[in-house]
């Protein structure tokens, strides 16, 4: 069935240093891959995404890659700061009933950055 | 504006109760989504609104009842529900079904 994985789980570094963390997945249908950031308490925010049709995509300190072949994609986020410390979900849609797009979510990453 | 908002942010309810959540976005989105979230966990998708229509309900309980009035709100009716229906009820919306969805801040539903 249709299945995102997303590794690692709990991811800790230095403020400074980069993190990366990865996303796998099934139907190779999907063609949409959003990133979302939550903070403890608050509401999944979009970060960034990326589309089928492109390999690489950034945003300041934040980047998003894809392998179509693979079917994985990557969040590398550079310079980690304290405030980036959240969980992050990676997300790749897929088609329900009716046609209907619909977002499948990977079980998230715990990202600790420390001062 | 550019948020959807939910309301209310807390609820507590007996099992006997019934009660109701809404949510509201005025970005002109057409496709409207409930998902129910425990703690350390994704959000799971429970129904989806697409130009009004119920397009996708993931199996829930009847004890769950989605309904969209117009294309700015959304509301999910709450009866007879149990503990373990206990989690953060988060409402999303989107311009289309499937593309980059947009969250409210969630209602945190206590069933006692």
């Amino acid at each position: 069935g249709e299945n995102v994985e997303q590794h690692p789980s709990t991811l800790s570094v230095q403020e400074g240093d980069s993190a990366v963390i990865k996303c796998t997945y099934s139907d190779s249908a999907s063609n949409y891959f959003p990133w979302y950031k939550q903070e403890l308490g608050k509401r999944p925010q979009l970060i960034i995404d990326i589309r089928s049709n492109v390999g690489e995509k950034k945003d300041q300190r934040i980047a998003v890659t894809l392998n179509k072949t693979a079917k994985h994609f990557s969040l590398h986020i550079t310079e980690t700061q304290p405030e980036d410390s959240a969980v992050y979900f990676c997300a790749a849609r897929v088609w329900g009933s009716s046609n209907t797009g619909k977002l499948i979510f990977g079980q998230g990453t715990t990202l600790q950055v420390k001062p | 504006d550019t948020e959807v908002t939910q309301t209310p942010k807390h609820l507590v309810m007996g099992m006997t109760n019934k009660k109701s959540l809404k949510c509201e976005q005025h970005m002109g989105h057409r496709a409207m989504y409930w998902y129910k979230q425990k703690a350390k966990k994704p959000p799971e998708l429970m129904f989806v609104y697409s130009y009004e229509k119920l397009s996708i309900n993931e199996s829930v309980p009847s004890r769950f009842s989605p309904e969209c009035p117009n294309s700015s709100l959304l509301n999910l009716h709450l009866h007879a529900l149990q503990p373990e229906d206990s989690a953060l009820y988060l409402c999303a919306s989107s311009p289309t079904a499937g593309a980059e969805q947009y969250f409210g801040p969630g209602t945190r539903l206590t069933v006692t």
